[in-house]
């Protein structure tokens, strides 16, 4: 089976633009979630989608939304960005309870 | 709500040694835990899980973990390093979401540890 991808791989954006990043789950998979890593706080959970509904959502402003696909592929958009958004953003999708599949990342960069 | 304390940011060590990198979890339902390697400009890949059973449990690479109820602990080793070794190492938590009813999980990591292998 293919991996998780993410387009692009690679952003530079400048503040107050909007951004949107795509990721395809593995096949089957129903889950996608995405995660905000950044040097200074990690980690950290952005929102996670099943079958087209938001099921959990971090603690992150209404600037950044998300949706899912009736294929189960999924976007991410950022918009109004800052430059606190620079970040490398991970996908990761899910078969089942526990166990995620992480995509290369996309690395974003605002200027 | 759960959470993931990974003791140590930053371990360097020499190839061939042990290392021991260590992570305490809290979570109030018994937990499903994990250990990812993050490889520079990569994404997480699964070293190895304990969803039940054997509290010892062996990953890939020459990775292994021991999951200790008591202690709260799920403290990653292999025994002889490799320099190809060198990533950055995560420990995560999967517990019930917030007011999920127990329906669905999330994923918790901790800060992260830098394991530098040096020749």
């Amino acid at each position: 089976k293919a991996g998780v991808t993410q387009t692009p791989r690679y952003l530079i954006k400048t503040r107050g633009q909007q951004v949107t990043l795509s990721c395809s789950p593995i096949s089957g998979h129903r889950s996608v979630s995405w995660y905000q890593q950044t040097p200074g706080q990690g980690l950290q959970f952005l929102f996670e989608y099943f079958s087209e509904t938001q099921r959990n959502k971090g603690n992150f402003p209404g600037r950044f939304s998300g949706r899912q696909f009736s294929n189960s592929r999924s976007e991410m958009n950022v918009s109004t960005l800052e430059l606190g958004d620079s970040a490398l953003y991970l996908c990761a999708s899910s078969g089942g309870r526990h166990e995620q599949f992480f995509g290369p990342g996309t690395r974003l960069t605002v200027l | 709500a759960q959470s993931v304390t990974q003791l140590g940011s930053h371990v360097s060590v020499s190839e061939g040694a042990l290392v021991l990198l260590r992570c305490n979890y809290s979570s109030s339902v018994p937990p499903y835990l994990f250990w990812y390697v993050q490889y520079p400009n990569q994404g997480l890949q699964l070293l190895l899980k304990y969803l039940s059973g054997s509290t010892l449990v062996k990953g890939i690479n020459g990775f292994e973990a021991e999951f200790n109820k008591s202690q709260t602990s799920f403290h990653l080793r292999k025994p002889s390093v490799h320099i190809s070794d060198t990533a950055e190492y995560f420990c995560a938590v999967s517990a019930p979401a917030l007011n999920s009813g127990g329906s669905n999980y999330k994923l918790t990591f901790g800060k992260g540890t830098l394991l530098t292998v040096n020749p």
